[in-house]
């Protein structure tokens, strides 16, 4: 059974700051997804990470895939207050062909 | 690109009564489609896998005489909460497996329903 581990699950940032959320996976999987939830909202795609080593930024976020590690990390750089937001890792299980999702991060930006 | 239509955002009903759910692609033809439940404050928990044209695979502790689920075209499935009860009251979000470009596949997310037993 694929397990999803996130952490942490609560992060207080001051703006301007950097910071890192991990997400660990118990099974072989290449395909590992990043999504943003807003209160009362539904999931927004951020990344998609296909292959080991791969990297995708998109403004002040960056996402990368270790599968040898079973491991991605998000990393929030110079943090804004538009950030805030709850943020989920999901792996897509080799043979299931289905999402597994972690247990999610809320971020909060302080001024 | 993709796009996924669920409808209705918010319902509330009252207990016993039953609620549908609809979820719709709208630009692709979707022949697995996901339903997800989720409560404050937690992750989403998969509910059942919707196949077109086939019975639903549902997650071990789902019951599927309570959570009826009709895939019957290719853009769309539905979710049915019969007798529900306060403990049913959450939000339900529908995925739909997609293909992507270079080959690949992806899952776009509906807008999630609220739902609330009275």
């Amino acid at each position: 059974e694929l397990k999803v581990e996130q952490n942490p699950l609560f992060l207080s940032m001051q703006e301007g700051k950097n910071y890192t959320i991990y997400c660990n996976y118990s099974t072989t999987s290449d395909r590992l997804y990043w999504y943003r939830q807003d209160p009362g909202k539904s999931l927004e795609s951020l990344f998609v990470l296909l292959s080991n080593g791969a990297v995708k930024q998109e403004g002040r976020l960056m996402a990368s895939l270790d599968t040898k590690a079973r491991l991605s990390t998000l990393h929030i750089t110079a943090a804004v207050h538009d950030l805030s937001a709850t943020y989920f890792c999901a792996v897509d299980g080799s043979s299931a062909r289905q999402l597994t999702f972690g247990s999610g991060t809320q971020l909060t930006v302080l001024p | 690109g993709a796009v996924v239509s669920q409808h209705p955002s918010r319902v509330i009903c009252k207990s016993g009564t039953s609620v549908k759910i609809e979820c719709r692609s709208l630009d692709f033809q979707a022949t697995t489609m996901f339903w997800y439940r989720q409560f404050p404050k937690q992750s989403l928990m998969l509910m059942a896998t919707s196949n077109e044209g086939s019975k639903a695979t549902y997650e071990q502790g789902v019951e599927k005489d309570k959570f009826l689920i009709n895939h019957a075209s290719l853009t769309l499935s539905t979710l049915t909460v019969t007798s529900a009860h306060p403990e049913d009251s959450s939000f339900y979000i529908c995925s739909a497996r997609n293909q992507g470009g270079g080959g690949g596949y992806g899952y776009t997310f509906g807008s999630g329903t609220r739902l609330t037993v009275v």
